[in-house]
């Protein structure tokens, strides 16, 4: 299987805990997002890269919150410092250029936490 | 505030008829748009696009119309099928904004047999 892989599945921690979550992109796309999904929501953007730069991050994540992808393929989120309103759905996408524009992204299956 | 609005959370549809999802943006800098499908414990998948310099796309039993002047979209699926039972997500972009998506809050589909 060569799509979006997302690990590890779910997570449950204590408040206050440190969380790292991990994702593998479609091997020939550059750019990697970040988001996260709450209950009746869509996806919320958090970051994303392009190759190992992270271009853009969203006010929604804060200083407890970082992201890297230290040689353009894998990336890494890490949540420092947990609190129970960190509880969603984490869902990593990448995508390519096609023409002038990244116009789809494949999303993985996401990252359940959940901050007791 | 949100900048793309699915204001339907729920849609109930018989198998075979019509099912019409919209969606609305208040950003007019958005030109680019996508569909997305989510089914549980999946992340999404890509559905169909419109480019903001048509008003309509076509790919098989779906199709998206865009009027722009309007600032509103609809995602039409015909004949309507169980398996489209899913959440659908409207996501737009603008080129000036380095292309990523806002995404809407979902419309929930359920196609009853």
């Amino acid at each position: 299987d060569t799509g979006v892989s997302q690990d590890p599945r779910h997570k449950i921690t204590k408040r206050g805990q440190n969380v790292t979550f991990r994702c593998d992109p479609i091997s020939e796309h550059n750019r990697l997002y970040w988001y996260r999904q709450t209950l009746g929501q869509g996806p919320e953007f958090l970051t994303y890269f392009q190759n190992e730069a992270q271009l853009e991050k969203s006010r929604l994540l804060s200083d407890r919150f970082s992201a890297e992808r230290p040689k353009g393929s894998f990336s890494t989120l890490e949540i420092q410092r947990t609190e129970q309103g960190d509880s969603a759905m984490y869902l990593c996408a990448s995508s390519r250029l096609k023409g002038a524009r990244y116009n789809e992204q494949f999303f993985g299956p996401g990252t359940r936490l959940t901050v007791l | 505030d949100q900048q793309v609005k699915q204001n339907s959370p729920s849609l109930s549809v018989q198998e075979g008829r019509i099912s019409i999802l919209n969606c609305d943006y208040t950003n007019s800098m958005f030109d680019y748009f996508l569909w997305y499908k989510k089914y549980p414990a999946e992340g999404p998948t890509f559905l169909i696009s419109i480019s903001s310099i048509k008003d309509k796309n076509e790919d098989g039993r779906f199709t998206v119309f865009l009027n722009k002047s309007a600032k509103h979209l609809s995602l039409h699926i015909v004949p309507s099928q169980p398996g489209d039972s899913a959440v659908y997500f409207c996501a737009a972009s603008a080129n000036n904004y380095g292309q990523n998506f806002v995404f809407g809050p979902g419309t929930r589909l359920s196609v009853l047999p």
